[in-house]
């Protein structure tokens, strides 16, 4: 049973507007939660994280966004570019604990 | 450029073969990982690392085993690859375990048949 569930496989939004990537959880004893991106034929690649003390995290154009209450995340992209076009992997760690990791979404950023 | 080196990049092998996949990092990290990426189930932790000389099984660790002869090295081995196998894998390191992100390498993929 999947601990991490990133529900979207796919995503498909236009250049400049927002893309929401969603993500739940399951286990109440995560304290951590990250996003990686990854392109074709290369590893995936760390985005941006949040502590469970925080609601919100903002780096450029990424914001995430964690409702404990839910078990829920999400990943906000504000504009949206073409370059963005990645799979999205949502991962979530419990003090100690090793990652775990969800299905992934694939975003397509259309121009 | 400083990072995560996987070989080979693909490799196609006979059920019951022996395989050894390589993964070399040059940041001095201390943890290692070894993921398999399979669609619809992400990346699944096959074994681990802490340090030098220590090693961990991870969430699908049948038939695979691991060695971490030194800081920079940990290869996977596949005693007798079987069809099941057939995945993308992906070597990371972190420099302080899950206490900091991964750093991942291209990955291999590998196909059995």
């Amino acid at each position: 049973d999947q601990q991490v569930k990133q529900n979207s496989p796919s995503l498909s939004v236009q250049e400049g507007r927002i893309s929401i990537l969603n993500c739940d959880y399951t286990n109440s004893m995560f304290d951590y939660f990250l996003w990686y991106k990854k392109y074709p034929a290369e590893g995936p690649t760390f985005l941006i994280s949040i502590s469970s003390i925080k609601d919100k995290n903002e780096d450029g154009r990424f914001t995430v966004f964690l409702n404990k209450s839910a078990k829920h995340l999400s990943l906000h992209i504000v504009p949206s570019q073409p370059g963005d076009s990645a799979v999205y992997f949502c991962a979530a760690i419990e003090y100690g604990n090793k990652l775990v990791f969800g299905a992934g979404t694939i975003l397509r950023v259309k121009s | 450029i400083a990072g995560i080196t996987q070989a080979p990049t693909s490799q196609i092998l006979a059920a019951g073969r022996r395989m050894t996949l390589r993964c070399t990092q040059d940041m001095r990290h201390n943890a290692m990982y070894w993921y398999r990426q399979d669609l619809g189930l992400g990346l699944r932790l096959i074994h681990y690392s802490n340090t030098a000389g220590t090693t961990g099984k991870g969430e699908v660790p049948d038939g695979y085993s691991v060695s971490r002869a030194n800081t920079d090295d940990f290869p996977l081995t596949l005693a007798s690859a079987v069809p099941s196998q057939t995945s993308v894998y992906f070597c990371a390191s972190s420099e302080r375990g899950t206490a900091s992100p991964l750093h991942f390498g291209n990955g291999t993929r590998l196909t059995v048949t």
